[in-house]
């Protein structure tokens, strides 16, 4: 079976450029997460999806951040323009959406370096 | 403010040695799972835990789920240079699909 799968793994961009981050969750996966992860710390909720609602972006910087989930499927996640300080690995991870028991599968990452 | 607190944050041991990490909130967690990180990867399941005072063992690493479903501890005994990398625990908050990270134990296992 097929994983998280992101796209591009790697991007550097200069500050105020837009850059986007696709990704292709678990087949059947009804949630989809963005997270945000800092060298060497925890992951940070960006987005979440049930099927194509985002039904939390509550920690997403909308001002510069945008996301989609098109058909309940595909995900892209852009920024727009990107800042010095969007450095990172921007994760994608999707579930089945089984309550407590649930499981996230996380793809390998998308790093961003903004110079 | 971390809803889960990890510790120790840094820990770097010899081959061999036993070891043990620690998760910990004032939070009750439906249930709790710890993933390992390796550089350039996204972080990878380890365990699910679920019941209060749940043991699970997994090779040389045994998770436990405290009794209030507040903590968990990994511990991994005779460490070997494979198990390198940042161990993450991730509760499950009691709004289902809500999983809220720990800040992450870097782990260091030297030949």
């Amino acid at each position: 079976e097929a994983g998280v799968v992101q796209s591009p793994r790697y991007k550097i961009i200069e500050k105020k450029q837009p850059v986007a981050f696709w990704c292709n969750p678990i087949s059947g996966h009804n949630t989809l997460y963005w997270y945000l992860q800092n060298l060497g710390q925890g992951p940070e909720l960006l987005i979440r999806y049930e099927n194509e609602e985002a039904v939390d972006d509550s920690q997403l910087p909308k001002d510069r951040f945008s996301a989609e989930r098109l058909k309940g499927v595909d995900s892209t996640l852009k920024i727009q323009p990107a800042e010095l300080g969007d450095s990172a690995v921007y994760l994608c991870a999707s579930s089945l959406g089984q309550g407590h028991r649930d499981t996230i599968y996380f793809g390998e990452g998308s790093w961003l370096t903004v110079v | 403010t971390q809803l889960l607190e990890q510790s120790p944050q840094f820990l770097s041991i010899q081959e061999g040695e036993n070891l043990t990490v620690y998760c910990n909130s004032s939070s009750v967690f439906s249930s709790l799972q710890w993933y390992r990180q390796e550089p350039g990867e996204g972080p990878v399941l380890l365990v699910t835990v679920v019941t209060g005072g749940e043991v699970k063992k997994l090779k040389r690493l045994t998770f436990q789920f405290g009794d209030a479903r507040k903590d968990s501890s990994l511990h991994i005994t005779a460490a070997q240079t494979g198990d390198t990398g940042l161990y993450l625990c991730a509760g499950v908050g009691n709004n289902f699909n809500k999983f809220y990270f720990g800040s992450g134990t870097k782990l260091n296992v030297k030949p």
